[in-house]
């Protein structure tokens, strides 16, 4: 979930289970979210996003889940392999990001670490 | 390229020189964004190009702080007179469009303020 502070919420699994990373949103306006994974040393890259007129949008592996009602998002992680050890990152936008919907506000992310 | 590039990858400088920072979005793509992320922190918006249309700078941190973009594509990032606080990863991202497009980012400047 998302974190207060400079400390990071952590998962932890073992290889081959699955994984669920939530995020907490505060703007109801927001209507469009993403998730990304960052790499050490790397550039967060694009893993699925969903607008709100659905709740839920299955990628490769991947499960995004979207609950208006509580701005509760969730990502799913199929079979959790060593590979996806990452920092997990939801970002939001939507009509009232200052006028915009470009403005992406990103949350504090959350560390997966898959055990062998 | 296939990938927004960034460069350079590694910046170490001395407090109060001045750097520039250089992104080259993926082809086609309109808008142009600059993030700051510090040590341990979520992304903080910078700045955002699109088209022709004058860009939003709302995210500049102070007047230091400054970015272009050229012919609708490479855009630079400019910090003058930097100072310690300034130490983070500068990304960049580029989208087709603005609305409701994902942003691809590249992989970041990393800057050191001695």
């Amino acid at each position: 979930g998302e974190s207060v502070g400079l400390h990071l919420p952590t998962l932890s699994v073992q290889e081959g289970d699955n994984s669920i990373i939530n995020c907490a949103y505060s703007n109801s306006a927001s209507d469009y979210f993403i998730w990304y994974k960052q790499e050490s040393g790397k550039g967060p890259q694009f893993i699925i996003d969903i607008r709100s007129n659905m709740d839920k949008r299955q990628g490769q592996r991947v499960t995004v889940l979207l609950n208006k009602t509580v701005k509760h998002l969730s990502l799913q992680i199929a079979a959790t392999q060593p590979g996806d050890s990452a920092v997990y990152f939801c970002a939001e936008t939507g009509a009232n990001s200052g006028g915009s919907n470009y403005k992406l506000t990103f949350g504090k992310g959350t560390l997966l670490t898959v055990n062998p | 390229g296939a990938g927004v590039s960034q460069s350079p990858s590694n910046k170490v400088t001395e407090k109060g020189k001045d750097v520039e920072l250089r992104c080259d979005p993926i082809s086609g793509h309109t808008a142009l964004y600059w993030y700051r992320q510090s040590l341990g922190q979520g992304l903080e918006f910078l700045i955002y190009f699109q088209g022709n249309s004058a860009p939003d700078k709302s995210g500049l941190p102070s007047d230091r702080f400054s970015a272009e973009r050229t012919g609708g594509s490479v855009s630079t990032l400019t910090i003058q007179r930097t100072q310690q606080e300034d130490s983070a990863v500068y990304l960049c991202a580029s989208s087709l469009r603005d609305s409701n497009q994902p942003q691809h980012f590249g992989d970041g400047t990393r800057l050191s303020i001695l």
